[in-house]
């Protein structure tokens, strides 16, 4: 219950192209759900979060969708770049909760 | 600057030889966090401290020991038991219960020969 699966392992897209990484996820207690970005040789550094009283939430070309019902949620990167080039990871926690749960990662490759 | 300084960035051992990782923060959290970083597995939670002198196990404890003495730091020894030492590892702190971001280090890869 406390896993969050996280789709597809690695992503190659077209500059300018859409790039979309889906996460699943069991607790229904979850209510904090954040994507990290790290470049190789680095740490993850968060990029945009999103909490389930809204269903959508944009910043510039980085897109969360959520989906309460269906236990899933989406980063949708618009106009890829090749500066995009990441590894992509979703995570979900509990509010208060000192532990984050992370996805598998996705290795996001954006062709010039 | 204010961030989380890990060191050092590369480290070589031999079998059978404990290693510590040093992570050190100037960004006064009181949370600190160990993750191992495997390709295809995510970031997994070894140990993590909410307060000075207290810690608790992560999922993937076994073969690792940590302190926090000071607020500041947060050492990781990797122990001769720990199986598969070989990998990637990321210290992170946080601040209030009400922010949910991690602030990660640079990370520390470790190679055992």
């Amino acid at each position: 219950q406390q896993q969050v699966k996280q789709s597809p392992q690695s992503l190659i897209v077209q500059k300018g192209g859409i790039s979309i990484i889906n996460c699943a996820y069991e607790n229904t207690a979850f209510d904090y759900f954040p994507w990290y970005q790290q470049f190789p040789g680095k740490g993850p550094a968060l990029l945009i979060a999103i909490r389930p009283d809204v269903s959508e939430k944009k910043e510039g070309r980085f897109t969360i969708s959520f989906n309460k019902s269906a236990k899933q949620f989406s980063l949708h990167i618009m106009d890829s770049q090749p500066g995009d080039s990441a590894t992509y990871f979703c995570a979900a926690s509990i509010q208060g909760a000192q532990k984050l749960v992370f996805g598998q990662g996705t290795r996001l490759t954006i062709n010039p | 600057d204010g961030g989380i300084t890990q060191s050092p960035k590369y480290l070589f051992r031999k079998e059978g030889q404990n290693v510590t990782l040093s992570c050190e923060q100037n960004l006064n959290h009181d949370a600190m966090y160990w993750y191992r970083q495997d390709p295809g597995q995510g970031l997994r939670l070894i140990y993590y401290s909410q307060i000075v002198n207290d810690f608790q196990k992560g999922d993937i404890a076994e073969g690792y020991s940590v302190s926090r003495e000071k607020k500041e730091s947060f050492p990781l020894t990797v122990t001769s038991a720990q199986k598969n030492p070989t990998a990637f590892y990321l210290c992170a702190s946080r601040g209030g219960r009400a922010s949910g971001e991690l602030f990660f280090g640079e990370g520390s890869r470790l190679t055992v020969l």
